[in-house]
């Protein structure tokens, strides 16, 4: 199975708005809503940000969200801060019983 | 509050296998509503699954991983195990245990809700 496609890098400024998008294919993404994201900080383990596409666990904050169009799913962080900053992975269900992740993006906080 | 906790060895030679087990506590991995999963990430590289069971016994692996891995479970331990055989330098990597909630009145979903903190595993002789 193939990894799900994302930007190696994306960046913005303290307030700012940025979105990581997540391509898959009609196996994947396009075929369930079973999309989730994930935070990562250096040396830590990830963490669950959204759910099933668009849902945000308790206690994460508001100004994560995301969507899904057809095969490409993204996600948004409006009103970025410092704490911001770090890796963030799509994940999907596929159509083989299996899970696969995105290659990750790193996000810079400017 | 569930925790989960990887054991084993942090150095394995290559071609032989590395083994991996996660104990879950203030849980239990006989639960119908959850997947229990093993997820790996190469030094400055990306998540990778590696594979998941069920309750039931039920298993799934990453199709490129699949004649080398084999996933387990110890009810009676409230565990789960990973073996990968014929390892190479390839194989390095932090090893996560991470629990897939699978099942709930809603419906069905599949996400990864819950990680253990890692493990390195180094492949080398």
């Amino acid at each position: 199975q193939s990894a799900l496609t994302q930007p190696a890098s994306v960046s913005g400024s303290p307030g700012q708005s940025i979105t990581i998008s997540c391509t898959g294919s009609n196996s994947d993404i396009g075929r369930y809503n079973y999309v989730s994201w994930y935070q990562q900080h250096p040396g830590k383990a990830p963490k669950l940000i959204i759910y099933d596409v668009i849902y945000r666990p308790s206690g994460v904050s508001n100004r994560f969200s995301a969507s899904k169009s057809g095969k490409t799913a993204s996600l948004t962080i409006s009103g970025l801060q410092a704490e911001d900053e770090g890796d963030y992975y799509c994940s999907s269900y596929t159509s083989i019983s299996t899970l696969v992740f995105g290659g990750g993006t790193r996000l810079t906080v400017l | 509050q569930v925790q989960l906790q990887e054991s084993g060895p942090g150095l394995v030679k290559p071609s032989e296998t590395l083994s991996l087990t996660c104990t879950v506590s203030g849980g239990s991995v006989s639960s119908a509503t959850y997947y229990w999963s093993w997820i790996r990430q190469p030094p400055g590289k990306g998540l990778e699954w590696v594979g998941h069971i069920y309750y039931s016994g039920s298993t799934n692996y990453n199709p490129s991983l699949e004649s080398r891995v084999t996933v387990s479970l110890d009810t009676s331990k409230n565990q789960f195990s990973l073996k990968l055989t014929s390892v190479t330098a390839a194989d390095t990597a932090v090893y996560y245990c991470a629990r897939i909630f699978y099942l709930d009145a809603s419906g069905f979903n599949w996400y990864f809700d819950l990680w253990s903190r890692g493990t390195l595993v180094t492949v080398s002789s």
